[in-house]
């Protein structure tokens, strides 16, 4: 079946514009998150999703990133006023969850995003 | 505060020989802890993972080890090929899997 998928592939904008970046999940995953990856680094965590409601958004930096999720499936990365920093490439990945033992997640490619 | 680091950036190996990569945990928390294997404009690809109750796990040529007493594990590669060649991501999270915090990576260059 198919995998993760994120658009856009790659997405340059202007320091303070609005961005968004979809991610669309395997079908029948419960569980999606987001993680941020910037250069010579390993992914970082940002928010997690159970369904339609974000369990744990510990590691959005700020107020300016915001991410949804209405029907359970699709979920959308926002981020305000974009600044020089958020500069990275965003990963999106899936899982099952069944909140009794370990699950893989999934990523998929990732939003390459350029804050110019 | 890193609590998963890999301390060497790359690696270089000739082809038919072992790969070796290394990882250092500080949270004695971590439940599990996995190995993810990425190329260029692609997204990181599950390896093998090992559970907090075990030291050892092996999946064809790759197995991991964990020395929980040094908050230590390594990933081998035996016999390594040229299309090993990627970054290798160390990660670690709690029961569920639900974050994972991961080290900065190691690129490993196997050699034909």
């Amino acid at each position: 079946g198919a995998g993760v998928s994120q658009t856009p592939s790659n997405k340059v904008t202007e320091k303070g514009k609005y961005v968004e970046l979809r991610c669309d999940p395997i079908s029948g995953h419960t569980a999606l998150y987001w993680y941020r990856q910037s250069l010579g680094q390993g992914p970082e965590f940002l928010i997690y999703f159970q369904g339609t409601g974000a369990a744990d958004d510990s590691g959005l930096p700020n107020d300016r990133f915001f991410a949804v999720r209405p029907e359970g499936s699709v979920s959308t990365l926002k981020i305000q006023r974009t600044e020089r920093g958020d500069s990275a490439v965003y990963l999106c990945a899936s899982s099952f969850q069944s909140g009794v033992t370990y699950n893989e997640q999934f990523f998929g490619p990732g939003t390459r995003l350029t804050v110019l | 505060d890193q609590q998963v680091k890999q301390n060497s950036p790359s690696l270089s190996v000739q082809e038919g020989r072992i790969s070796i990569l290394n990882c250092d945990y500080t949270n004695s928390m971590f439940d599990y802890f996995l190995w993810y294997k990425k190329y260029p404009a692609e997204g990181p690809t599950f390896l093998i993972s090992i559970s907090s109750i075990k030291d050892k796990n092996e999946d064809g040529r790759f197995t991991v080890f964990l020395n929980k007493s040094a908050k230590h594990l390594s990933l081998h590669i035996v016999p390594s090929q040229p299309g090993d060649s990627a970054v290798y991501f160390c990660a670690a999270s709690g029961e569920y899997g639900n974050k994972l915090v991961f080290g900065a990576g190691t690129i490993l260059r196997v050699k034909s």
